[in-house]
């Protein structure tokens, strides 16, 4: 099946600052999405993006379909922000594969 | 506005006992899948079911089953819980031809003891 590695591990901010995340998988995809899973466990869905770019407010994303990458973009860092965020690709096959997280920690 | 509900947020059960983890969403989605989630191991599939009593196996089925006599509920199964089963349990659910997955139940917290 399709392999998907996250980085980094964990990451602490200070707020207003600025972070990349990154995503890299095996295969190509037919489904890129990026979540923030908040410190309650529910799990967001941040971004459809198997190709492209896309922004929503503070959040972008861009995904590198034939270089097999994705990154995520967080700027001017919040503590609500804080949480785990989470890629998941899907190829032909119709269930989502995750990687295993990054750890967001945003202070004061 | 709830879509996917989980049965309990918290679970404590004892090795060798039966548990039920249910989930039921209100969307009339034919597609729902069950997730554990392990620290540094993010989220892994155990089963999904694409209609009524249809189930397949996902990355790691050893020691569940499923059951789906009803569109709106898919219930996990552990036959007899041991303590490598303790681990945050997540419900999704999705429509069939949607690729994108929107609808994740709260999540349990099962630990074996």
């Amino acid at each position: 099946g399709i392999q998907v590695e996250q980085s980094p591990p964990d990451l602490i901010l200070q707020e207003g600052a600025n972070s990349t995340l990154r995503c890299n998988f095996s295969d190509s995809v037919n489904n890129l999405q990026w979540f923030h899973q908040n410190p309650w466990g529910q799990l967001i869905n941040l971004f459809y993006i198997p190709s492209g770019t896309k922004q929503n407010g503070r959040l972008s994303a861009t995904t590198v379909a034939t270089e097999r990458y994705s990154l995520l973009y967080i700027s001017s860092s919040q503590t609500t922000d804080s949480g785990v965020y989470f890629c998941a690709v899907s190829g032909t096959a119709s269930k989502l594969t995750f990687g295993t997280g990054t750890r967001l920690q945003v202070t004061l | 506005d709830v879509k996917v509900t989980q049965s309990s947020r918290y679970l404590v059960k004892r090795t060798g006992e039966k548990v039920f983890l249910e989930c039921v969403q209100d969307m009339d989605h034919e597609n729902m899948f069950w997730y554990r989630q392990d620290p540094g191991l993010g989220l892994r599939l155990i089963y999904f079911s694409y209609d009524v009593k249809m189930k397949e196996k996902g990355d790691i089925p050893e020691g569940y089953s499923v059951s789906r006599e009803k569109k709106e509920r898919f219930s996990l199964i552990l036959e007899s819980a041991s303590t490598n089963q303790t681990s945050m349990y997540l419900c999704a659910s999705r429509d069939t031809g949607w690729v994108v997955f929107k609808y994740f139940g709260p999540g349990t917290r099962l630990t074996v003891t």
